[in-house]
């Protein structure tokens, strides 16, 4: 139980385009969905928290309008990278907080992410 | 503001042999601390989490151990294997609350040579 899918695994595309990444929780109800960016050899930074039916939260320096978050279900919430450039490319995961379970999250197997 | 920081950064270790990962956070008023794995190019695998009342947990060759008053966690890997090569990292929730989002750790990259 407790798998967070994510789609595509990766993605190539060229400047000034938008892309758009999907999370799924598949055998649970996830209230909560996290944002992730994950460059070369660096750790996890967190860039929005996403809640069911609500705005998401974004971190501090990671632009709303550039990375928009919609998560419309209780099961699927997306990250579309809106004119993306080169320095966007990066490996991109998100997690789910299961409703019924709210201490874990669970982490999906992310998105590389390459602008040429 | 909570960081955490993990030593070292990077570990080659001959298989067979047990190893201590560590992990310090600067705030002690954690809810709870969790480790987990990163295998290349791959999202991350829970391995284990400790709550704050907890001193430490168990899971097969894996003991995490939690000392919240000196900020330190430590992940002690028995008799180490080439498939236990990664990226380990912990985190802790932010703030203190239980379902807050996580502050991760640098990461220690582990080798386990055969």
């Amino acid at each position: 139980g407790a798998v967070v899918s994510q789609h595509p695994s990766w993605v190539i595309c060229k400047s000034g385009t938008s892309v758009k990444i999907e999370c799924r929780s598949l055998d649970f109800q996830a209230t909560t969905m996290f944002w992730y960016r994950q460059f070369p050899k660096q750790s996890l930074m967190l860039m929005a928290t996403s809640n069911e039916g609500s705005k998401a939260t974004y971190e501090q320096g990671v632009e709303k309008d550039k990375f928009l978050i919609n998560h419309a279900s209780l099961t699927l919430s997306t990250l579309t990278v809106t004119s993306a450039h080169p320095e966007d490319s990066s490996f991109y995961i998100c997690s789910a907080r299961d409703r019924a379970r709210p201490y874990e999250q669970y982490f999906g197997p992310g998105t590389r992410l390459t602008v040429t | 503001k909570q960081e955490v920081t993990q030593i070292p950064a990077a570990l080659s270790v001959p298989e067979g042999e047990n190893l201590v990962l560590n992990c310090s956070f600067t705030d002690s008023a954690i809810y709870n601390l969790q480790w987990f794995r990163q295998d290349p190019g791959k999202g991350l695998t829970s391995l284990l989490l400790i709550q704050s009342s907890q001193r430490e947990q168990t899971s097969g060759r894996l003991n995490a151990s939690l000392d919240k008053s000196s900020g330190r966690s430590t992940l002690y890997i028995a008799a180490s294997q080439p498939g236990d090569s990664a990226t380990y990292l912990c985190a802790v929730p932010s703030g203190g609350g239980a379902t807050n989002k996580l502050i991760f750790g640098t990461g220690t990259l582990l080798a386990v040579q055969p």
